[in-house]
């Protein structure tokens, strides 16, 4: 049983390029979470999503920042014009019933801008 | 909204008993999580309270008192592989996300 699974696990982008980021989650899960976290830090709520919709984007950077979980494929995170203060590592988690207490993560994506 | 505070760090040797506490403050909320994350790993889901009292999940018990605005994480008989880090995390009433603390760094010596 497959579980949620994200690429690329590190990525590495020049300052002004976009970022792409992806998430599949749990099989039978459909609330898609992201979150960002620096070193030493916590989880930063960013998004939460349904299919085809974002229920609370309050987490999110009002410029730049976009995410989608489409019906078919897995969320994406965008990240346009990408400056050093983006890198962290992005995490995404699922749940089956939601907004949920108890989230299955992924390995996160380590995202460095240089 | 939340803030919720834990100790930064603690050091246990094995077979040791550690306490991580949480503190927080929110008008209202759901339930206290706990969240364990190795070397910047996934993190994994420990337990949950949404009432008041002990929950015993093997080594692991958490406790929680809404009139405390208090909790806490209970790791028994410490092991190597405990070693991590350890969240908690609230949802307000009425709110989707979870608000994480910064977490507790615990570190198990032989």
């Amino acid at each position: 049983n497959a579980g949620v699974m994200q690429n690329p696990r590190h990525l590495v982008r020049r300052r002004g390029q976009e970022a792409r980021l992806r998430c599949s989650p749990m099989k039978g899960h459909s609330h898609v979470y992201w979150y960002r976290q620096l070193p030493e830090e916590g989880l930063k709520f960013m998004v939460y999503l349904q299919k085809e919709n974002i229920i609370d984007e309050s987490g999110m950077p009002k410029e730049r920042f976009s995410a989608e979980f489409p019906k078919e494929g897995p969320s994406i995170l965008r990240i346009q014009q990408v400056v050093r203060g983006d890198s962290a590592a992005y995490f995404c988690a699922s749940s089956k019933a939601g907004p949920s207490y108890e989230q299955y993560f992924g390995p996160g994506t380590r995202l460095t801008v240089t | 909204g939340q803030s919720l505070e834990q100790p930064s760090e603690v050091t246990a040797v094995e077979g040791a008993i550690v306490q991580i506490n949480c503190t927080y403050q929110t008008s209202g909320f759901y339930g206290l999580s706990w969240y364990q994350q190795h070397d910047g790993g996934a993190p994994t889901f420990l337990s949950y309270n949404a009432l008041d009292g002990l929950e015993e999940t093997g080594r692991f018990s958490s406790f929680l008192s809404r009139s405390d605005s208090y909790g806490y994480l209970l790791l028994q008989e410490l092991q190597m592989k405990d070693s991590a880090s350890y969240f908690c995390a609230v949802r307000d009433l009425g709110d989707y996300k979870l608000s994480f603390g910064a977490g507790t760094t615990v570190t198990v010596r032989a």
